[in-house]
């Protein structure tokens, strides 16, 4: 079955504690990124990668960090997690043609609580 | 400027009427793809339709159907005889094309739709 699977799904932490959030694809996509969902403000892009070892940041990357090493898997890092990053976490994938502006396929999210 | 504007934070809806979501975009890239997103109370993103920028005839998947007016730069969502389970929140997308971007979606802030029986 294709998918992209994210783990945790939720997880609880404290301010200053290093976590990753995984994010692997089964659809040998090139392209994969990351959301944050916010109230109000729909979904925000963090990091994207075009393939791998190329990364970039979105529109909100301060706090976070990202790799590619693997074509399937693209996780997420909060180095020193604080409050203002709780949030709903997305991974999503696709093919990534130059001029591809098809549908990106997402995870089933990960919630975050940051105390 | 906002790339995509929603412009309805809810909606309500009578079970088996149609209802219309609307959404506007602001692109200058001629290539851009327009989609929608539904988003039930669980949380995941279900992909629901897509509009490519060159595509002659509005995209139709079911009982949703995407009402494209590119002059008027708006990707309305149109569902036909609601149901109970169409209640979620819903959010309207785009991703440009341009050369040498970043092929990301941007989203809007969403509707959140509520059917009624």
């Amino acid at each position: 079955e294709a998918q992209v699977t994210q783990n945790p799904r939720y997880l609880i932490t404290v301010t200053g504690k290093k976590l990753t959030v995984t994010c692997s694809q089964n659809m040998n996509h090139e392209y994969m990124s990351w959301y944050r969902q916010d109230p109000g403000l729909g979904l925000r892009q963090i990091y994207y990668s075009m393939n791998v070892e190329v990364t970039d940041k979105g529109d909100v990357p301060e706090g976070y960090k990202v790799s590619r090493k693997e074509k399937r898997n693209f996780p997420l890092i909060l180095e020193s997690p604080s409050p203002n990053q709780t949030s709903l976490y997305f991974c999503a994938s696709s093919f990534g043609g130059r001029a591809y502006t098809g549908e990106l396929f997402f995870g089933e999210g990960s919630r975050l609580t940051v105390l | 400027a906002q790339k995509i504007t929603q412009t309805q934070p809810g909606m309500f809806v009578q079970e088996k009427e149609a209802v219309t979501l609307d959404c506007t975009y602001d692109t200058s890239d001629p290539s851009y793809g327009l989609f929608w997103y539904k988003q039930p109370s669980s949380g995941e993103m279900i992909f629901l339709i897509y509009q490519g920028s060159y595509d002659q005839q509005n995209a139709t998947e079911g009982r949703y159907s995407l009402n494209f007016q590119k002059a008027r730069k708006s990707a309305n969502l149109v569902i036909s005889a609601s149901q109970l389970g169409d209640s979620a929140m819903y959010f309207c997308a785009m991703r440009e094309g341009r050369r040498g971007s970043a092929r990301q979606l941007t989203f809007g802030s969403g509707t959140q739709l509520t059917v009624l029986p």
